[in-house]
């Protein structure tokens, strides 16, 4: 199957810091990338969709100016956590589609590992 | 409105145990895949299987079999003669396209499998 790559994956920051992830789908071109967040041993919420060249849809509650999200090209999205604060340390998961039906599977990067101390 | 629920929280067994893993799920869409994802300490998901909504002919893999109903809304997963590598949380999760892709994930079920 396609490859979905994320870097970091685990990152240490301190509190007021950002972070920046990077999620590269290797093998295709990912139209929509989403990003999804893990807290310990809870499911994966959605926080957000993009497609490449427009600005991301966020999911209810989550904070845009805080979680900002970049999809410049097909193959990169970017995840950066701005002002990053102990309450923001969980596991950020990121995924790709190429194309738009309904049929179009959807694959997840290994996840990166944050925490803000 | 989306969900899907995984009513067992955890699942303890012991080796050469059969176990079966619920999945009950809502969606007014007729057209959605149902799909089940291991997830192991590493915290990488594995997927292991997508189904449509029009198919539900049931799957055998190996050790590993489910069971779509569509008249309970259901797609569970079966671990037959589980071995201690198979210890993981384990998701079922919902994909629609309706306004939008979307892919709506259970609560997960952590299972353990002693020796």
């Amino acid at each position: 199957g396609a490859v979905v790559s994320q870097h970091p994956s685990w990152v240490i920051c301190k509190s007021g810091t950002s972070v920046k992830i990077e999620c590269r789908s290797l093998d295709f071109q990912a139209t929509t990338m989403f990003w999804y967040r893990q807290f310990p041993k809870q499911s994966l919420m959605l926080m957000a969709t993009s497609n490449e060249g427009s600005k991301a849809t966020y999911e209810q509650g989550v904070e845009k100016d805080k979680f900002l999200i970049n999809h410049a090209s097909l193959t990169l999205s970017t995840l950066t956590v701005t002002s990053a604060h102990p309450e923001d340390s969980s596991f950020y998961i990121c995924s790709a589609r190429e194309g738009s039906g309904s049929y179009n599977e959807q694959f997840f990067g290994p996840g990166t590992r944050l925490t803000v101390l | 409105a989306q969900k899907v629920t995984q009513a067992q929280t955890e699942i303890s067994v012991v080796e050469k145990e059969d176990v079966t893993l619920d999945c009950v799920y809502e969606t007014r869409d007729t057209t959605y895949y149902l799909f089940w994802y291991k997830q192991p300490p590493s915290g990488e998901l594995v997927f292991l299987i997508r189904r449509n909504s029009f198919d539900e002919q049931n799957e055998i893999s190996g050790r590993y079999s489910w069971n779509f109903q569509k008249s309970t809304s259901s797609f569970n997963f079966t671990i037959t003669a589980s071995q201690v590598v198979d210890s993981a949380v384990y998701f079922c999760a919902l994909s629609v396209n309706t306004g939008g892709f979307k892919t709506i994930f259970g609560a997960g079920t952590r299972l353990f499998v002693k020796a």
